[in-house]
């Protein structure tokens, strides 16, 4: 099967940080650009960056109220994508998706809070 | 950036057609034909249903149709059906390479 699944959540304290991976199995990742998308509970949802494939430059891009604290990276001799967040704010509470076109994992919460 | 513009809420009876809009603007749905559209029941992932304005993925049933207009695109869902009621998002690459997406459309079938 196509499909992406992502490490567990977690609950993590303001200003700490975490990291979420995202293992795509069933097709060749390394030609993918992989999106994070984020949706606070009860909220809409918010694109918060991409990874381009190497073949594209690898180069990321993330919204402005995650640069500088968020940073994406890919392994594609793991298919693996990573999301590390620092400096975490309470308003970073959400459920993480990690997309690639038509292909979305089921979401991770994560909750910041003391 | 922006968050795209949606109504908050449509409803229409079975059978019937129902719109929601997304606008946006010269810096986003206007400069690129890359606005894609996302149905969200309660408590799933979301799930794409319209890409590059008009394209429907495999899978997609033919009553969902996109199409664009200046800033706004549009996302028309044809002979409506109990299933359909969900969450709907436009999304559209921005001209400062990130994406934006619009505050969500709930749609209720009456």
């Amino acid at each position: 099967d196509v499909q992406l699944v992502k490490s567990g959540g977690n609950l993590v304290k303001p200003g700490g940080s975490f990291r979420l991976f995202c293992a795509a199995s069933g097709f060749n990742s390394s030609h993918a650009w992989m999106s994070w998308v984020r949706q606070a509970p009860g909220k809409g949802l918010e694109w918060v960056g991409l990874i381009k494939s190497q073949t594209d430059g690898g180069t990321t891009e993330y919204a402005a109220p995650m640069k500088g604290r968020f940073t994406i990276s890919r392994d594609d001799s793991k298919n693996m994508f990573y999301l590390q967040m620092d400096r975490l704010k309470i308003e970073d509470t959400a459920v993480y998706y990690c997309a690639s076109g038509a292909l979305w994992d089921k979401g991770t919460l994560v909750i910041v809070s003391s | 950036q922006s968050a795209l513009t949606q109504p908050p809420s449509v409803s229409g009876s079975p059978g019937q057609s129902v719109t929601i809009s997304c606008t946006g603007s010269s810096g986003d749905v206007g400069s690129f034909n890359r606005v894609s559209w996302y149905q969200q029941p309660p408590g799933t992932a979301p799930k794409l249903i319209i890409y590059e304005v008009t394209n429907r993925p495999s899978g997609v049933p033919h009553r969902f149709s996109g199409s664009k207009s200046g800033n706004t695109a549009s996302l028309t869902i044809s002979g409506l059906q109990t299933e359909d009621e969900a969450d709907y998002y436009c999304s559209s690459y921005t001209t400062i390479n990130t994406w934006v997406f619009g505050g969500g459309t709930k749609v209720t079938v009456l």
